[in-house]
């Protein structure tokens, strides 16, 4: 089993959807947790980072469950903008070694 | 603030030949990692420095790899001699030692073997 496995996707949704991805983890000793988003050819870029707590940034909310050890991101009102990978990472070890899933391609349709 | 920098940005090569990747971090960032994706697989961790020493490198692919970190600031990976599987995009990254600090990612190397 892999340390962070993401559904590769694609999701494919209209403009103006919610979608939400999960990410499962397979280290419960994890502490951090973070969504990046990629574009094709570019670099990562942080979107956010999530919290025990759950929390939101705009149209995007993170969750963690460390019960059934997953992260979940949702988007509200989708925008073609959101088209890219949505990337999960995480601290799977106590050494700082953040580890990524394999990223869940989002493309939004007019 | 400057970002992290990577240079050259794309690399065309032969087999056999060597290239020298450089990354310049955020300054005072002491955690530096190298990452790589291979066309159509995830982003797979190669390395990570803390300030000039080498934490992790268990991701490395084999001997024909070879990264430094000479007095912590910049970092450079060395490939030589180069083959076919090694094209890819080589991601720098960097973050403070703060605890839940996240990654900041530099532009990426594309390598071309050919």
């Amino acid at each position: 089993r892999k340390e962070v496995e993401q559904d590769p996707g694609p999701f494919n949704v209209p403009e103006g959807a919610t979608v939400a991805f999960n990410c499962t983890y397979s280290n419960s000793a994890s502490q951090s947790f973070f969504w990046y988003r990629q574009d094709c050819r570019k670099e990562p870029k942080l979107l956010m980072s999530v919290y025990s707590s759950g929390n939101e940034d705009g149209r995007f909310t993170a969750q963690l469950n460390r019960a059934s050890q997953y992260i979940s991101l949702l988007i509200r009102d989708s925008k073609l903008s959101d088209s890219a990978t949505y990337l999960c990472v995480v601290n799977a070890n106590a050494g700082n070694m953040l580890t990524f899933g394999g990223g869940t391609r989002l493309m939004v349709k007019p | 603030e400057a970002g992290v920098t990577q240079f050259p940005s794309h690399s065309v090569i032969e087999k056999g030949q060597t290239v020298t990747l450089r990354c310049d971090p955020i300054s005072g960032h002491d955690n530096l990692y190298w990452y790589r994706r291979v066309m159509g697989k995830e982003i797979k961790f190669l390395l990570h420095f803390v300030k000039e020493s080498k934490q992790d490198e268990s991701g490395m692919p084999n001997n024909r790899f070879l990264a430094e970190r000479t007095g912590g600031t910049y970092s450079t990976l060395k490939v030589q001699p180069a083959e076919l599987e090694d094209s890819g995009v080589y991601f720098c990254a960097s973050r403070s030692l703060l605890q839940y600090s996240p990654l900041h990612f530099g532009n990426g190397t594309r390598l071309t073997v050919t």
